[in-house]
């Protein structure tokens, strides 16, 4: 149990575009979601926090403008990243708690989603 | 953000050897978390605790919350290959809240 799945895995695109990265958790109801981006031999990065239903919370320095996230459903939250530029390359890994049935609010993380920016 | 003091950054083993690592903080978590990551993946979930003191194994890996909340640690017995990956402590404050993350210790295992 206790399963996140993220898609794509891997996506190109050019400069300017805008890329969708969806998050699932396929075995459980998950109330909060986070959103990380991680850049090589570097930790994991908090962006923001979304609980089902709600607007997400950022954390400083990240801007909602750019990184829009949607958590409508217990299962799936997306995170697009608009008009995507270099420098937003990076590895993007989504995690989600909720109750699981082995523990409650424990995060499960998602099997990330590498972006390259051209 | 905030991060936790993770040491060692890297180490290098040979297959058999014992490991052990450590996670410290200058405030209180209520919960302290160990993942290991390998290349191109998502953290992966080794071992939770939840209580000030305990001490869990899970397989060849034990970890111990510190009494003061403070601290943690994880060790790995008979280190095998597959152990070869990055490890992340994570402490969390409240139940479902955001994890604050170490920096990782790199792990490598020697045949």
């Amino acid at each position: 149990g206790a399963v996140v799945s993220q898609h794509p895995s891997w996506v190109i695109c050019k400069s300017g575009t805008s890329v969708k990265i969806e998050c699932r958790s396929l075995d459980f109801q998950a109330t909060t979601m986070f959103w990380y981006r991680q850049f090589p031999k570097q930790s994991l990065m908090l962006m923001a926090t979304s609980n089902e239903g709600s607007k997400a919370t950022y954390e400083q320095g990240v801007e909602k403008d750019k990184f829009l996230i949607n958590h409508a459903s217990l299962t799936l939250s997306t995170l697009t990243v608009t008009s995507a530029h270099p420098e937003d390359s990076s590895f993007y890994i989504c995690s989600a708690s909720g109750t699981s049935g082995r523990s409650t609010d424990t995060q499960y993380f998602g099997p990330g989603t590498r972006l390259t920016v051209l | 953000g905030q991060q936790l003091n993770q040491s060692p950054q890297s180490m290098f083993i040979q297959e058999g050897e014992d490991v052990s690592m450590n996670c410290t903080s200058s405030s209180i978590f209520n919960t302290w978390l160990w993942y290991k990551q390998d290349p191109g993946e998502g953290p992966v979930l080794l071992i939770a605790l939840y209580k000030a003191g305990e001490l869990t194994s899970n397989g060849r890996l034990t970890a111990q919350f510190g009494i003061t909340r403070k601290d943690s640690f994880l060790n790995i017995s008979a280190s095998i290959p597959s152990d070869v990956g990055i490890y992340f402590c994570a402490g969390q404050l409240t139940s479902g809240s955001r994890l604050t993350f170490g920096e990782g210790t790199q792990l490598t295992v020697n045949p």
